[in-house]
């Protein structure tokens, strides 16, 4: 899976907690990024971030929450304001932001809400 | 936004045959790629072509590009049961647009032995 990890690879969550999905990439990318893929669809975009420090919405990022404090790491959160949560996570890297460079995935996060 | 589109949304063949696979898009773009996805795993990436290229291959995978159409087609050749998976299009949003790549749904493809 090209140098991205993701942890944990299941997780399970009880209505109203907030939990957070690992993504680390050890390629020297500066851009990562955040999928939700749910059953039998294609993705869609969380969050991105192109440089440290810096991130911004994608197309679906209520109740959902970001950090880059360092170049390697891009956790999500996923909070209590995410009406259906229960998905497959992604996490992506690209060398750099400029968007149509390949991306690099991860194995995924499978969230389950009980 | 724009989007990839892929057809059929599900394809099943036997072991050997050819099997292609075609996305649309609807705005302008620099790139186009190709990705594959087994059950449950992340995706990876097979082919970029990019929007003054026509035509592209790569070992038994062979990409093609409309862009008068806005439309890419990915064959593959003497399909295997490794083949197996979902295969994505997806489309950035051209010199002036968005800096991000929007997936299609993808095509879910059965190699039968």
């Amino acid at each position: 899976d090209g140098g991205i990890t993701q942890s944990p690879k299941y997780l399970f969550r009880k209505e109203g907690q907030n939990v957070t999905l690992s993504c680390e990439q050890n390629l020297n990318h500066d851009a990562m990024y955040w999928y939700r893929q749910d059953p039998g669809q294609g993705l869609r975009l969380i969050y991105y971030s192109q440089i440290v420090n810096d991130f911004q919405k994608g197309d679906i990022a209520e109740g959902y929450s970001v950090s880059r404090e360092k170049k390697e790491s891009f956790p999500l959160t996923v909070t209590s304001a995410q009406k259906n949560p229960t998905a497959f996570y992604l996490c992506a890297s690209s060398i750099d932001g400029r968007g149509f460079d390949t991306q690099y995935f991860g194995p995924g996060t499978r969230l389950t809400v009980l | 936004s724009q989007q990839g589109e892929e057809d059929p949304q599900a394809l099943s063949i036997q072991e050997g045959e050819n099997a292609t696979m075609n996305c649309s898009y609807k705005t302008s773009i620099n790139n186009l790629q190709w990705y594959r996805q087994n059950s449950g795993r992340g995706l990876v990436h097979l082919i970029l072509i990019r929007s003054n290229e026509r035509e592209k291959h790569s070992g038994r995978l062979r990409v093609t590009l409309d862009t008068s159409k806005k439309s890419s087609s990915l064959l593959i050749t003497a399909s295997r049961a490794a083949d197996t998976a979902s295969y994505f299009c997806a489309t950035d949003g051209g010199l002036w647009g968005a800096q991000k790549l929007v997936f299609g749904q993808g095509t879910r493809l059965t190699i039968n032995p």
